[in-house]
């Protein structure tokens, strides 16, 4: 399975951007880039996709670069209830690998007040 | 409509012990999976269906059985229950195993301790 890169943990205050990096340089032409994230006591909550092209939604935007080598999770305004564990996962396209997330140690993001 | 449901949310059993751990969802998902998660750590893939009638084995299967009479439901069951079985547990579903970028959609976990 193609493994990602991320760092440890990141802080940000309130109200400002956040980005969150991602390096994922084994991807194969086939894999989308999924990023979840957990909240204390809770299960991982979806938050966004995208295979090449840049990606919006309401909780965040996917920036991913044009090799698709490494990608950034931006939200573009922190709050305190954004504060949670952030991991970016490369899931294949079918086959046998599909659905098979391979959690790593994901992005500890802390939001100050 | 309620998503991902596991129940119980809470349990301690003793060494030897056996349990299911269920989990339903409602959205009429094709594929489900059960995930551990270890104090500090990412999860880890159990088991996997494809759909009814189907199972697979993920990373860490040893311990633990699965089956998949319906579609809506996904129980995981620990035979002989051991210390090193104490872990939160997650149940997902997503609607399809053809496309696969569908986004997993999680339970809020089982948490058990093995005495």
């Amino acid at each position: 399975d193609a493994k990602t890169t991320q760092p440890n943990s990141m802080e940000s205050n309130e109200e400002e951007p956040v980005h969150l990096p991602c390096n994922h340089s084994t991807i194969s032409g086939t894999d989308y880039i999924h990023w979840y994230r957990q909240l204390p006591s809770q299960g991982p909550e979806y938050v966004i996709h995208g295979l090449t092209s840049n990606v919006n939604n309401r909780m965040a935007s996917l920036a991913i670069a044009e090799d698709r080598k490494s990608s950034t999770l931006i939200l573009h305004r922190a709050t305190l209830r954004d504060a949670a564990v952030y991991y970016c996962i490369l899931q294949g396209a079918g086959g046998t690998s599909y659905g098979k997330l391979t959690f790593g140690q994901g992005t500890i993001l802390t939001v100050h007040p | 409509n309620a998503g991902v449901t596991q129940t119980p949310k809470f349990q301690v059993l003793k060494t030897g012990q056996s349990m299911t751990l269920q989990c339903a969802q409602d959205m009429n998902h094709e594929y489900m999976s059960w995930y551990r998660q270890d104090p500090g750590m990412g999860l880890r893939l159990i088991h996997y269906s494809v759909g009814a009638g189907i199972t697979d084995q993920g990373e860490v299967p040893n311990g633990y059985n699965v089956s998949r009479s319906t579609t809506e439901d996904f129980p995981l069951r620990l035979l002989s229950a051991a210390p090193s079985q104490t872990s939160v547990y997650f149940c997902a579903s997503s609607y399809s195993r053809v496309q696969g970028n569908q986004p997993q959609h999680f339970g809020d976990g089982t948490r058990l301790s093995i005495l």
